[in-house]
Formats: structure tokens, C-alpha cells, sequence
């Protein structure tokens, strides 16, 4: 069976760092890009990084782009997101998925929650 | 952070059909990049409902069918079910922000 489990929400104080993992089992990992998402309850998911398969390409939303660092385990099966100076507006369920050539995200992890407040 | 406008919400009884538009602009669907849908119940991770050209998932029934022209796009639920009520979310890419995947603000989808 094809999954992603993320790992390692918590609550944090303002200003504090977090590592988000990702597990992904019952697929070739490193043949595929993947993403990282998030989403406030109630407001529709936004995406905030993606790697390529390599590890050695990646991108990055304005919002999170010089606080967030994406990076990927290939023989461990394992994604990351490292989060720095966070703040308040980055309180969401965050998500892995996989995403296809055609842009589409295929595989959704169940999500883990970060809620930064002091 | 830029996303695409959908309607807040939709209704309709079972049996019947609902569409759900999406509106983008020339950097992203006008541009020509493949729209998808996806389907969130409460609590839950979304789901890949439609991709592409019309195409589903295993498993996905065929009441779900997805349309594009110029710069919307639209997604369909003939028959509509009392399982259909969620809220459902259409996405596209952004050439004009780096590796930017685009996602609309949500429809929620009610069966009276």
C-alpha cells in the first residue's frame, strides 16, 4: 500500500524551529518529486516547498522561502522540513504529498499539526 | 499567497447536478497547465478526485467529471450523492512563481 506519514507537529513558541518528517512506504521514493502543503482549518491548502527526486532542485513559497529548508532521505524513504523562526500565521496542519509529472499531487499524508503560540 | 476563486459553496439534492467553477488567470490555467480536483470530508487529508484531462483515480466514480477552457476551469457531480457532501478544491501550477503549485479557496458542497 502506497503511504506518507508525517511526524513531528508540536506547539512551539513564536520565534522557535520545528523538524517536520515525512515516512513514505510501498513505492519507489526516489522516483518521484514531493511536496510539502499546508493548511489552516477552514481555508484552502497552500503549497510551501517542493524537491525533486535528487534532492538536488527545490523551491519554495514567498511565505516561507529563507525560514523553511525541504530536503529528502532517499535511502531512508524520508522527507523533511525544517521551519525556523516561526511565527503565528504558520499554526496549520501540514501535509506530504507526492507529486506526479503533471503537476498533480497523488498520494496525501494524513497530516501533522503545528500550532506556534507562546 | 495567490489562489484560484471558487464559489463558497453549492447545493443541491440528491440526484441532481452541481458544477463547481474555478477562475484563474493567463500565468496559470490561461497558460495552459493541467487543472485537478480534489475532495476533502471533514477531518480527513484531501483527496485526488479528478486530474488532467477528465481523468479519475481508481476507484473515483465516473458522476465526477472536470472541464477547462481559457482561464476557469469546472468540475461536475451528476447524480449527486449524500457521500459527495465536502469541500472540494481545484489546482493548477503558476509559471510566473517559481515551482508554485496554485490551489483554489475551497467549495463546499451540500446535499439538501
Amino acid at each position: 500500500e502506497v503511504q506518507l506519514v508525517e511526524s513531528g507537529g508540536a506547539l512551539v513558541q513564536p520565534g522557535g524551529s520545528l523538524r517536520l518528517s515525512c515516512a513514505a512506504s510501498g513505492y519507489p521514493f526516489i522516483n518521484y518529486w514531493m511536496v510539502w502543503i499546508r493548511q489552516v482549518p477552514g481555508q484552502g491548502p497552500m503549497w510551501l516547498s517542493r524537491i525533486n527526486s535528487d534532492g538536488s532542485g527545490k523551491n519554495y513559497a514567498d511565505s516561507v522561502r529563507g525560514r523553511f529548508t525541504i530536503s529528502r532521505d532517499n535511502a531512508k524513504n524520508a522527507l523533511y522540513l525544517q521551519m525556523n523562526s516561526l511565527r503565528a500565521d504558520d499554526t496549520a496542519v501540514y501535509y506530504c504529498a507526492r507529486a506526479s509529472t503533471r503537476r498533480y499531487l497523488d498520494v496525501w499524508g494524513k497530516g501533522t499539526t503545528v500550532t506556534v503560540s507562546s | 499567497q495567490f489562489m484560484l476563486t471558487q464559489p463558497p459553496s453549492v447545493s443541491g439534492a440528491p440526484g441532481q447536478r452541481v458544477t463547481i467553477s474555478c477562475t484563474g488567470s493567463s500565468s496559470n490555467i490561461g497558460a495552459g497547465y493541467d487543472v485537478h480536483w480534489y475532495q476533502q470530508l471533514p477531518g480527513t487529508a484531501p483527496k485526488l478526485l479528478v486530474f488532467g484531462d477528465n481523468n479519475r483515480p481508481s476507484g473515483v466514480p465516473d458522476r465526477f467529471s472536470a472541464s477547462k477552457s481559457g482561464t476557469s476551469a469546472s468540475l461536475a457531480i451528476t447524480g449527486l450523492q449524500p457521500e459527495d457532501e465536502a469541500d472540494y478544491y481545484c489546482q493548477s501550477y503558476d509559471g510566473s512563481l517559481s515551482g508554485s503549485y496554485v490551489f483554489g479557496v475551497g467549495t463546499k458542497v451540500t446535499v439538501l
